[in-house]
């Protein structure tokens, strides 16, 4: 099975800052990699899918780079509305692995 | 609008059975690949099953594999999940998915599922 980390774990940031976070994947996945945010008590949000493609309707805060086993999120100006968990998730293969999440507080 | 509703969720003993059903409306249900994925209590997201859009192929995750049987019925806009032989550890919330592309971009609101003695 592909394995994903997600780093950092946990990242302390404030409003207005730019933020990344990396996503690895064990093997090549290409670009079959996409991105969910969830806020507490919700379900989560697809941002990004094929590593780089914003879903219809996302701000273009959010952008996702990458390819291979090397990914990025990055946020370009944080808002308050975007504190939340990220995840990434591979589809090159079965099982369909997510990153183990990254929590973005505020600072 | 997509709209997805699971329900079936409870509280069941180690080495039970339960089944989770999803109602999908809003979009083409036969035209789109479903998945299932959990949330452990305070934990990430878990993917846990996929069915193609005609049900001619299931996949899986290790950790359900030969417990747990996904399906549909086109004919109604149904999903199910048939899950035997629960385990303390399949406690979570199960979320019902609407893939594009096998990426799920929808979800249902989830439903939540304790097996405990």
């Amino acid at each position: 099975d592909i394995q994903m980390t997600q780093s950092p774990s946990t990242l302390s940031a404030s409003v207005g800052d730019r933020v990344t976070i990396t996503c690895r994947a064990s093997q090549n996945i290409h670009s079959w990699l996409a991105w969910y945010q969830q806020k507490p008590g919700k379900a989560p949000k697809v941002l990004i899918y094929k590593a780089s493609n914003l879903k219809t309707g996302v701000t273009s805060r959010f952008s996702g780079s990458g390819s291979g086993t090397e990914f990025t999120l990055t946020i370009s100006s944080l808002q308050p509305d975007d504190f939340a968990t990220y995840y990434c998730q591979q589809y090159n293969s079965y099982p369909y692995i997510f990153g183990q999440g990254t929590r973005l507080e505020i600072k | 609008q997509v709209r997805l509703v699971e329900s079936g969720g409870g509280v069941v003993q180690p080495g039970g059975s339960l089944r989770l059903s999803c109602a999908a409306s809003g979009f083409t249900f036969s035209s789109h690949g479903m998945h299932w994925v959990r949330q452990a209590p305070g934990k990430g997201l878990e993917w846990v099953a996929f069915i193609r859009y005609d049900g001619s192929a299931k996949y899986y995750a290790d950790s359900v594999q030969g417990r747990f049987t996904i399906s549909r019925d086109n004919s109604k806009s149904s999903l199910s999940l048939q899950m035997n032989s629960l385990r303390t550890e399949d406690t979570a919330l199960y979320y019902c998915t609407k893939a594009e592309t096998v990426v799920s971009h929808d979800w249902g609101q989830g439903v939540l599922v304790t097996v405990s003695s």
